[in-house]
């Protein structure tokens, strides 16, 4: 337990869905981050977030939004998804950026 | 070529063995980090490191800044063990983005 959960674990959805992934971190954290694993493919950061502001937005399509409504919480609002969009979605948080990073367990996501 | 390369990408040991995962890196960096994952996804970080060696029980890691390159090594494995280990490194623009490696997948037979 790494005092970072997200909701919900697994998610099936079709590509006109919206849906939302939702992350919380009980650390008093400044910084939370977004990551994407794919099948056969390292980690990739999405998005990171200090202090609620968005600080590193690496190349996202806009079919992934994020929200950090407070330090606690960072969401990632779905739509219109592609079939490759499948994988694995980490959150991670950290002191301040540059710390050492508290995973989640992740989200596994299948859009059909 | 990616930025930061692992080898090697698969290791299969008995119990008790020492074992060496390595890790070489292209770009300039502030930070090094070893994280762990296990069946299921959940990542744990095992060590933050810019400089020299550190230790934490049964796992050592390394780091030659000059040379660009890291090595995780893990004394009397055990079957608990068995997990992917990844490199990642933070790169000194930007210290926030942690570029990956593709990962060791490491099993320990009993």
């Amino acid at each position: 337990e790494t005092g970072v959960t997200q909701t919900p674990r697994h998610l099936v959805m079709g590509m006109t869905n919206k849906k939302s992934l939702k992350c919380e971190q009980h650390l008093g954290h400044n910084a939370m981050y977004w990551y994407k694993q794919s099948a056969k493919k390292p980690l990739e950061l999405m998005f990171v977030y200090s202090l609620e502001e968005r600080v590193e937005n690496n190349s996202v399509p806009s079919r992934f939004s994020p929200e950090c409504p407070n330090s606690s919480h960072l969401f990632l609002h779905l739509h219109t998804l592609q079939p490759e969009d499948s994988a694995l979605y980490l959150c991670a948080s950290s002191q301040d950026l540059r710390e050492t990073q508290y995973f989640g367990p992740g989200t596994r996501l299948l859009v059909l | 070529k990616n930025e930061v390369e692992q080898s090697p990408q698969n290791l299969t040991a008995q119990e008790g063995e020492f074992i060496t995962i390595n890790c070489s890196y292209s770009v300039g960096i502030s930070a090094l980090h070893w994280l762990q994952q296990h069946p299921g996804g959940g990542i744990v970080s095992l060590f933050m490191l810019s400089s020299g060696k550190k230790k934490h029980g049964r796992l050592i890691a390394t780091i030659n800044i000059q040379e660009k390159h890291s090595s995780l090594h893990i004394t009397a494995s055990h079957p608990r063990d068995s997990a992917v280990y990844i490199c990642a490194v933070a790169l000194i623009q930007g210290a926030q983005k942690l570029v990956f490696g593709q990962g060791t997948r490491l099993t320990i037979n009993p």
